[in-house]
């Protein structure tokens, strides 16, 4: 099995301020994916971004990135130039072999204007 | 829109009641995935299915029960209500049935309040 834990239940950042959300997980397989999911008000479940752990360089999609440490078992996703749309919960999630996601508790983000 | 449908967007029931909730995946996706969201317990995995049979299996009560039919539908059905059993049900889809990189879509869930 795997865990994704998510330290910070809620943050705050100011419009057009950057903020790092954490995230660890768990795992003991070679082989995994690790994806970070944006819930808005409309409890939509959106994909943000993802990451193959065999791959070294983060991930880039627009203004959001993330910071993969595989060693420390790290996958942290950066928001820049925060907009108001931003607000939201934040999922991490880990896929395992079999396909499914284990999500972590969520981070909820408020973007003040 | 991730492409993923799924039917009723809100139900309400009695306690002890049965309630079937449907999805349609991505065209194209053979994998379907249901997931619950409540409060207290997060978002919760019950169950998975790829092409029509069972792959995975999560915290899914015995009173839970789902099935994947040849046009790839899926229908999650919830029997002997309870009232801890309101919670937010997603289905999911991806395209294959292992963690090879396939990114799994969400629909916007169905919501279920038991009373």
């Amino acid at each position: 099995a795997q865990t994704v834990t998510q330290s910070q239940p809620e943050m705050s950042v100011q419009e057009a301020e950057t903020v790092t959300l954490s995230c660890t997980y768990d795992t003991s397989e070679s082989d995994y994916y690790l994806f970070w999911y944006k819930q808005p008000p409309s409890r939509q479940m959106i994909l943000v971004i993802r990451q193959e752990a065999y791959k070294q360089q983060n991930a880039t999609e627009n203004r959001f990135s993330v910071n993969f440490q595989k060693a420390a078992k790290s996958f942290s996703l950066k928001i820049s130039d925060s907009q108001l749309g931003d607000a939201a919960m934040y999922f991490c999630g880990s896929s395992s072999t079999l396909g499914r996601l284990y999500f972590g508790r969520g981070t909820q983000l408020t973007v003040w204007p | 829109d991730s492409g993923v449908t799924q039917t009723p967007k809100h139900l309400i029931t009695a306690t002890g009641q049965r309630v079937t909730l449907r999805c349609s995946p991505r065209s194209g996706d053979l994998s379907v995935y249901w997931y619950q969201q409540s409060l207290d317990q997060g978002l919760q995995f019950l169950i998975q299915y790829y092409n029509g049979e069972e792959r995975a299996k999560g915290n899914i009560l015995e009173r839970f029960s789902a099935q994947q039919f040849p046009d790839l539908h899926s229908e999650l059905n919830l029997s002997s209500l309870e009232l801890g059993d309101s919670a937010l049900y997603f289905c999911a889809s991806s395209v294959g049935s292992s963690g090879d990189g396939n990114t799994i879509y969400f629909g916007e869930g169905s919501w279920l309040t038991v009373v």
